[in-house]
Order: C-alpha cells, then sequence, then structure tokens
C-alpha cells in the first residue's frame, strides 16, 4: 500500500525565514501526482504546488517549490521570505492511480507550522 | 472565483439522529469525492463519484453511511443513524480524473464540522 510520511509535526520560525517541510512517499508506480495542500486555522484545504512524477524540472508557485528526488521518493516543500499567513498545517499528498482511470489521493499526517512575527 | 461550497458549516446533533450533509462542486468537474478528518485518522476517502457515478466507496462504513449525487451540482453524505464516533471534519472536494492538463487536481470546499453527542 501507499505511504506518505512527513517525519516533522511541528515546525516554527521566524517570518522572512525559508523553511523546507520534508516528504517521503512509497510507492511501485512510475506515473504519479504529488501536492502539498495548505490548512490554516480556517481548515480550508487549499492546494499549494503540484509535481508530476514524469517530470524532471521541479514545480514553483511564486514562493513555494519543491524539491522533488523520484529515486529517493522524497518531495519536499520549501517556502521562502515566509510570511504570517503561511501558517497552517500543511499536507504532502500522493496521488494514487487505480483502475478503470480511477485516483486516490494518500495524505501524510501533516506538518503543523507556524511563522513568528 | 468559482469554488466547491458544503453546508452545513456546522453540525451538533445527538446520537441516534439522521446527518446528511451536501456538497456543490466546481461546475465543470467530473469527478467528487468525501473525505473524513479526524486527529487519529488523519484524512480519510470514504467515497468518490465520477460523472456522477459511484466509483469507490470502500473507506465508508455501508452500513450507516451512504454517498449520493443526484444531479450534477449536488454530492450528499448522509449518516444514518450518527454515532459520537462518527464525529470529524468532513470534506468534499472535485476535480478531474486521469493524467495530463489539469488532471488529478481536487479543490476542496470549507468542510463540514460534525459533532455527534
Amino acid at each position: 500500500a501507499q505511504t506518505v510520511t512527513q517525519s516533522q509535526p511541528e515546525m516554527s520560525v521566524q517570518e522572512a525565514e525559508t523553511v523546507t517541510l520534508s516528504c517521503t512517499y512509497d510507492t511501485s508506480e512510475n506515473n504519479y501526482y504529488l501536492f502539498w495542500y495548505k490548512q490554516p486555522p480556517s481548515r480550508q484545504m487549499i492546494l499549494v504546488i503540484r509535481q508530476e512524477a514524469y517530470k524532471q524540472q521541479n514545480a514553483t508557485e511564486n514562493r513555494f517549490s519543491v524539491n522533488f528526488q523520484k529515486a529517493a521518493k522524497s518531495f519536499s516543500l520549501k517556502i521562502s521570505d515566509s510570511q504570517l499567513g503561511d501558517t497552517a498545517m500543511y499536507f504532502c499528498a500522493f496521488m494514487k492511480p487505480l483502475p478503470q482511470g480511477a485516483q486516490k489521493l494518500v495524505f501524510g499526517q501533516g506538518t503543523r507550522l507556524t511563522i513568528n512575527p | 472565483d468559482a469554488r466547491v461550497t458544503q453546508t452545513p458549516r456546522d453540525k451538533v446533533t445527538e446520537m441516534g439522529q439522521e446527518v446528511t450533509m451536501r456538497c456543490q462542486p466546481i461546475l465543470g468537474h467530473n469527478t467528487v469525492f468525501w473525505y473524513r478528518q479526524t486527529m487519529m485518522q488523519g484524512l480519510e476517502l470514504l467515497a468518490y463519484f465520477r460523472n456522477r457515478a459511484p466509483l469507490d466507496d470502500s473507506g465508508m462504513p455501508k452500513d450507516r453511511f451512504s454517498a449520493e449525487m443526484p444531479d450534477a451540482t449536488l454530492a450528499t453524505l448522509k449518516i444514518q443513524p450518527s454515532e459520537p464516533r462518527d464525529s470529524a471534519v468532513y470534506f468534499c472536494a472535485s476535480g478531474f480524473l486521469g493524467f495530463g492538463g489539469r488532471g488529478g487536481e481536487q479543490f476542496f470546499g470549507p468542510g463540514t464540522r460534525l459533532t455527534v453527542l
């Protein structure tokens, strides 16, 4: 079964610093997606960034970028110039292909990130 | 700005009562997902639909849970009878199945926080 592991339950940094959240996953699939979702205290799940496994280039979205290491099955999220609004739970997720063209998101347990003023 | 909507936002009920949660997916998305989030289990997939047809509901307790999609603008998740262990946040998400393009992305609603006393 596919698993997603986030080894850092909590992290805390100062505003404007750069922070990296770790994620590893286990799969025998060759084609899949990886995602980072953000869940602020409002509890809304917000898609931060997406990576397609067949693409070697790391995805970037403004201050958010990933370091995707397919052989190592590692998918870390880097937040540059962190802001107070980045305070949230961050979930790494793996998109698992299923028969009949179906798909399933498998989530990690999350990392609680706090940005301090 | 298209978004997934869910009602109610919060629901408190007594054990044994029927609970119905509603979701309006983003127009044009062909897939709707129901997730449950608890502190102990994290985010779990309960069921999902493609083009309104149920594709997988293996994550859902069949004896008390039911999910339907009577039309393209409405998905429902019903619990009857409800139990205290059902207390959780229930998320609806919509997106596209398949790889390539925007495939794989899921957009979440704000969730329904259910408390069963």
